[in-house]
């Protein structure tokens, strides 16, 4: 059965900072991996999304990494900025689509 | 990216009514779509798969009698609360699966509150 974790369940930033969000899993059989943003009570938006063949994505100040040998993904997000709080959410897609738990982030002005 | 809609988008109901939730493919057909809940502070938990022209295939713990789930176009799928209680307080998020690159589109979820 696939777990996923996210660590840390919580992050506070200054603006400015670099920072990582880290998501492991414990099947490697998946066909992909995403990682979503989640704004208060709103839906989800599609970050990016590593197929299994792949190493890692990016878009603008994101880049993502997939290392399913090790079960490991990061979400690297360079010179925060406030409006990037929001919690972040990490999901391996294999027969299903399970999420982990999220990392709720705050950039502070 | 593909879009999938959601209706309604909020909810008020009464204990003991039933309501129903819709989940749209806009720009692709979907033969399968997948029902979501999500409770404050956690993450999203499968309820179910809905596939099109046949029953839907529940998790563990969710009750297919409460979660009446309809798939009967490639492009709708429904939920219906039945009898709802306020512990159905949710937020219900659905996903529709573009087979192929074997990715999920999200709607923009429906917040139930049982008053």
């Amino acid at each position: 059965k696939q777990e996923v974790t996210q660590i840390p369940a919580a992050l506070s930033v200054p603006e400015g900072e670099n920072l990582v969000l880290n998501c492991s899993f414990t099947d490697s059989a998946i066909y992909n991996l995403q990682w979503f943003r989640q704004d208060p009570g709103k839906g989800l938006t599609s970050l990016l999304l590593i197929q299994s063949s792949q190493r890692e994505q990016t878009s603008g100040r994101l880049n993502a990494s997939l290392d399913k040998s090790s079960g490991r993904s990061t979400l690297y997000i360079a010179a925060s900025q406030p409006g990037d709080s929001a919690t972040y959410l990490c999901a391996c897609q294999g027969g299903k689509l399970i999420f982990g738990q999220g990392t709720e982030l705050s950039v502070k002005p | 990216g593909a879009v999938v809609s959601q209706h309604p988008s909020r909810v008020i109901c009464k204990s003991g009514t039933s309501v129903k939730i819709e989940c749209r493919s806009l720009d692709f057909q979907a033969t399968t779509m997948f029902w979501y809940r999500q409770f404050p502070k956690q993450s999203l938990m499968l309820m179910a798969t809905s596939n099109e022209g046949s029953k839907a295939t529940y998790e563990q713990g969710v009750e297919k009698d409460k979660f009446l789930i309809n798939h009967a176009s490639l492009t709708l799928s429904t939920l219906t609360v039945t009898s709802a209680h306020p512990e159905d307080s949710s937020f219900y998020i659905c996903s529709a699966l573009r087979q192929g690159i074997e990715t999920q589109y999200f709607g923009p979820g429906t917040r139930l509150l049982v008053l």
